[in-house]
């Protein structure tokens, strides 16, 4: 099983400001199969990056993906109002797919 | 558009079994992966189970194994997740999602969530 640990496990930052979030794994994932999610209190979680680096549809573009094999991460470049949520990354490189623990994204 | 509705969540008793559904609409369900998740009460997103869309593969979480099944029916557009040997940390809300065509992968589309409570 490939195990994600998630950093810091919270964030305080202010609105407009840049925010970087990082996904670690145990093993390299393969072909970069790692996705980002966000979710806020009482929904789902929503779909922002995908195979690394792609952004979902209708996913506005201060979000981005980067990193491959054990390292990525999440760069939310000016916050808006609307990003302070949970943000998880998922990997499915492996037929056992595992989320990380989450970083929580927080209006100092 | 795509909409995943959860039904069959509830209070049952540690040792009982429980079976969710989810209706699926606006995708041709036949032709894609599909996930159950789970959250349990403030934590985070645990993948639960997953089935392609013959079913031909199927995989769980270690935590789940020989006591969830997952299946689906295409003609009725619906994923189920039997769970039996229930206990208390299987309490969450338990997600429907949508993956790919034919192959693991991310959850583009989610259910709004079943929240299922497992206590005496």
């Amino acid at each position: 099983e490939i195990v994600l640990t998630q950093s810091p496990g919270t964030l305080s930052l202010s609105p407009g400001e840049g925010a970087t979030l990082s996904c670690r794994a145990s093993q390299s994932v393969s072909n970069s199969y790692l996705a980002w999610y966000q979710q806020k209190p009482g929904q789902a979680p929503r779909l922002l990056i995908y195979g690394a680096s792609s952004r979902a549809t209708g996913i506005p573009d201060r979000f981005s993906g980067s990193g491959s094999g054990t390292d990525f991460s999440l760069t939310i470049s000016r916050l808006e109002p609307e990003d302070f949520a949970v943000y998880y990354c998922q990997q499915y490189g492996s037929s056992l797919i595992t989320f990380g623990g989450g970083t929580k994204v927080e209006i100092k | 558009e795509v909409l995943l509705v959860e039904s069959g969540g509830g209070l049952v008793q540690p040792g009982g079994s429980l079976r969710l559904s989810c209706a699926a609409s606006g995708f041709t369900f036949s032709n894609y992966s599909m996930n159950w998740v789970r959250q349990a009460p403030g934590k985070g997103l645990e993948w639960v189970s997953y089935i392609s869309p013959s079913s031909t593969s199927i995989y769980y979480a270690d935590s789940v194994r020989g006591r969830f099944t997952i299946s689906r029916d295409n003609a009725k557009k619906s994923l189920y997740l039997q769970m039996n040997s229930l206990r208390a940390e299987d309490t969450a809300v338990y997600y429907c999602s949508r993956g790919v065509p034919a192959a693991i992968g991310y959850f583009q589309h989610w259910g709004q969530g079943i929240l299922v409570t497992v206590s005496s």
